[in-house]
């Protein structure tokens, strides 16, 4: 059964880069599109993105001059990049596995507080 | 850029009541549609992919339809743990999520 779980700082200042790494188990990451999705306090869910190890990663385009998304097969996780973070971007932000046009697996989420 | 707009905002029943959710895409979506549940505190949780079939563990109680602009997800008998939030989901040119629907007991 395939476990997702975010890592990364839970405070990042204001204007700064926010960084979040998506660990993969229980199967390997060059066999599914990974994506992120994040979620403000009392809102509803926005994607962010997703990336395939050996293609050129998508983002939404409301995020997209921002956004960059890599993935490391060695290590078996995939990373999320967010320069010039503000409090807007103050969220739970989720890993997810995607397939077949849906979100199969979610990590548990990680809240990252944006503050200067 | 397609938009879902799910209704009611909230729903209020009892366990054992039947629940019916609807989700309306701005444009023809085929059955590319998909149903999520999130409980307080937890990750959503795919129930339904493709309008109508159910997710790998998903409770019989679950049902999913429609096709085109107009979708229904059905909980035929609610169970205490149904009442959460619901999304509906679309991939287009990318991903986009409905505002949910809050089904809380009456």
């Amino acid at each position: 059964q395939v476990q997702l779980q975010e890592s990364g700082p839970r405070l990042v200042k204001t204007s700064e880069t926010l960084s979040l790494t998506c660990t993969v188990s229980g199967g390997s990451i060059t066999y599914y599109y990974w994506s992120w999705i994040r979620q403000s306090p009392g809102k509803e869910l926005e994607w962010i993105g997703y990336v395939y190890y050996s293609d050129s990663p998508k983002y939404n385009p409301a995020l997209q001059s921002r956004v960059t998304m890599s993935v490391d097969t060695s290590k078996n996780q995939f990373s999320l990049n967010l320069t010039s973070a503000t409090a807007a971007d103050t969220a739970v932000y989720y890993c997810a596995r995607y397939s077949g046009n849906y979100f199969q697996h979610w990590g548990l989420g990680t809240l990252v507080t944006v503050s200067s | 850029e397609i938009v879902l707009t799910q209704s009611p905002g909230t729903l209020s029943l009892s366990p054992g009541e039947r629940a019916t959710l609807s989700c309306r895409a701005s444009e023809n979506i085929d059955t590319s549609l998909g149903w999520y549940q999130q409980r307080p505190g937890q990750a959503p949780r795919l129930l339904v992919y493709h309008a109508s079939s159910r997710a790998t563990g998903v409770p019989a109680r679950f049902s999913g339809s429609g096709s085109g602009t107009d979708f229904i997800l059905t909980i035929s008998s609610l169970e205490p743990e149904d009442f959460a939030v619901y999304y509906c989901q679309h991939r287009g040119s990318w991903q986009t999520f409905g505002q949910g629907t809050k089904l809380e007991i009456k």
